[in-house]
């Protein structure tokens, strides 16, 4: 089983707040990636971690981070909240061979007012 | 970055077959192709992925044009399930494995 569990699936923050969002996988697959989806866009690479540490980064800025635990769970964190920040947050993880069938989570829906 | 163009959307009628094209003209040797697909509310949904060869599996086909720079995926008989954004990618050969590059994807639509 690789299901990808997030949380939470909804959330509204204010301007300028911080954010932090989950991620678990019973498989507890040592990589993980975050992507963020703006409405009707694909989804865009964010950032992964690879053994807890951070192994690759999209466009994004840094307060946009991560953490990675040893179990395997991870959080992706965002400070200085901003409207375009508006968006639904996936993570991936438990790639295959040839880094096909990445398992997706449901994501979380989070809305800055 | 390798980049994938792909129609916006398409319309198929149930349990009919539904082509699905891709162009992709600055591949690499060793970019795979992969499709995702994405139903509504929910997060992408791994679909298939080949190399060179056709592919098949128990959700669809892949067909890859001998040099490489285009691939269909093909749905063999349509459901209502199937209605969905279907994304072709390419595996990004300088980054890491997590570094999938989404497009916009074409919004299937099956009309019963």
């Amino acid at each position: 089983e690789t299901g990808v569990t997030q949380s939470p699936t909804h959330l509204i923050k204010t301007r300028g707040q911080q954010v932090t969002l989950r991620c678990s996988s019973q498989s507890g697959h040592n990589t993980v990636s975050w992507y963020q989806q703006a409405l009707g866009q694909g989804p865009q690479f964010i950032f992964q971690y690879y053994r807890e540490e951070e192994n690759g980064r999209g466009n994004f800025p840094p307060r946009f981070s991560g953490l990675q635990f040893p179990n395997y769970s991870s959080e992706l964190n965002v400070n200085a909240l901003e409207l375009d920040d508006s968006a639904l947050y996936l993570c991936a993880c438990c790639w295959g061979v040839g880094g096909g069938e990445a398992f997706f989570g449901q994501g979380t829906r989070l809305t800055v007012v | 970055d390798a980049k994938t163009t792909q129609p916006n959307s398409m319309e198929s009628n149930e349990e009919e077959p539904v082509h699905l094209p891709c162009n992709h003209s600055t591949i690499s040797g060793t970019d795979y192709i992969h499709w995702y697909r994405q139903l509504p509310s929910q997060g992408p949904e791994y679909v298939i992925h080949g190399l060179t060869s056709n592919v098949n599996n128990r959700m669809a086909s892949l067909a890859i044009a001998e040099d490489r720079k285009s691939s269909t995926l093909i749905l063999h008989r349509a459901t209502l399930r199937d209605a969905a954004v279907y994304y072709c990618i390419l595996r990004d050969p300088g980054g890491s494995q997590g570094n999938l590059i989404f497009g916009k994807g074409t919004k299937l639509s099956v009309k019963p």
